[in-house]
């Protein structure tokens, strides 16, 4: 299954809104009826950490302006309002198909 | 509390080999599928290899295909990634990645150069 992420670069003003998609060329809907599309963040420096799991979940300690949304292959990340923190590279990953296959990323950064 | 502690990275010459092995705790191992993503200097993120739950189903990517051997031990909660015929190219952090993307290890560092 292959993952394509647009854009792959974002610039974006402190506050604003951002969005990023990704879209599967699969129906990422698993045959429990669950749909497994997450969104993980890189922060410079740092390690991945997830913030989405199953399309819409957000992680424990993610902020709530992190949302997630989609179905069938069509998924897409949104920042209501974006912080300097929020700097870094966002992929998502498949987990419904084998082999799990994830985005080319798209790297946010503050303009 | 989940952990995966990556060991085995270093320096190797050019056509060397390595055995990384990343030693999972706090989750039922088996159970899982997992595998490896590593990160070159100043570049993202690229998975190398997986494995299914039960060590029958393995993927590699295109670059490390007949380089490189993942496997893993479910009696030792243990993950592996053989690496041989290493070039400068495979220089990078290897992490161990739980099914989920929810737990990483901290990764190990490979570098080839001579």
């Amino acid at each position: 299954v292959v993952m394509t992420q647009s854009p792959l670069s974002l610039p974006v003003t402190l506050g604003q809104p951002a969005s990023i998609s990704c879209r599967s060329s699969q129906s990422l809907v698993y045959s429990d009826g669950n749909t497994y599309l997450n969104w993980f963040q890189q922060r410079p420096g740092q390690s991945p950490r997830r913030l989405i799991y199953k399309v819409s979940n957000r992680d424990s300690g993610v902020p709530d302006r992190f949302s997630g949304s989609g179905s069938g292959t069509d998924f897409t990340l949104k920042i209501s309002r974006v912080e300097a923190e929020d700097v870094g590279v966002y992929y998502c990953i498949q987990g419904s198909h084998w082999p799990r296959t994830f985005g080319q990323g798209t790297k946010l950064e503050i303009k | 509390e989940v952990q995966l502690v990556e060991s085995g990275g270093g320096l190797v010459q050019p056509g060397g080999s390595l055995r990384l092995s990343c030693s999972a705790s706090g989750f039922r191992f088996s159970a899982y599928v997992m595998f490896w993503v590593r990160q070159a200097p100043g570049k993202g993120l690229e998975y190398v290899s997986g494995i299914g739950s039960d060590g029958r189903d393995i993927d590699y990517a295109d670059s490390v295909k007949g380089r490189f051997s993942i496997s893993r031990d479910n009696s030792r909660n243990i993950l592996y990634l053989q690496m041989t015929s290493l070039r400068p190219e495979d220089t990078a952090i290897y992490h161990c990645v739980k099914d989920g993307v929810d737990f990483w290890g901290q990764g190990t560092l490979v570098t080839v150069s001579s």
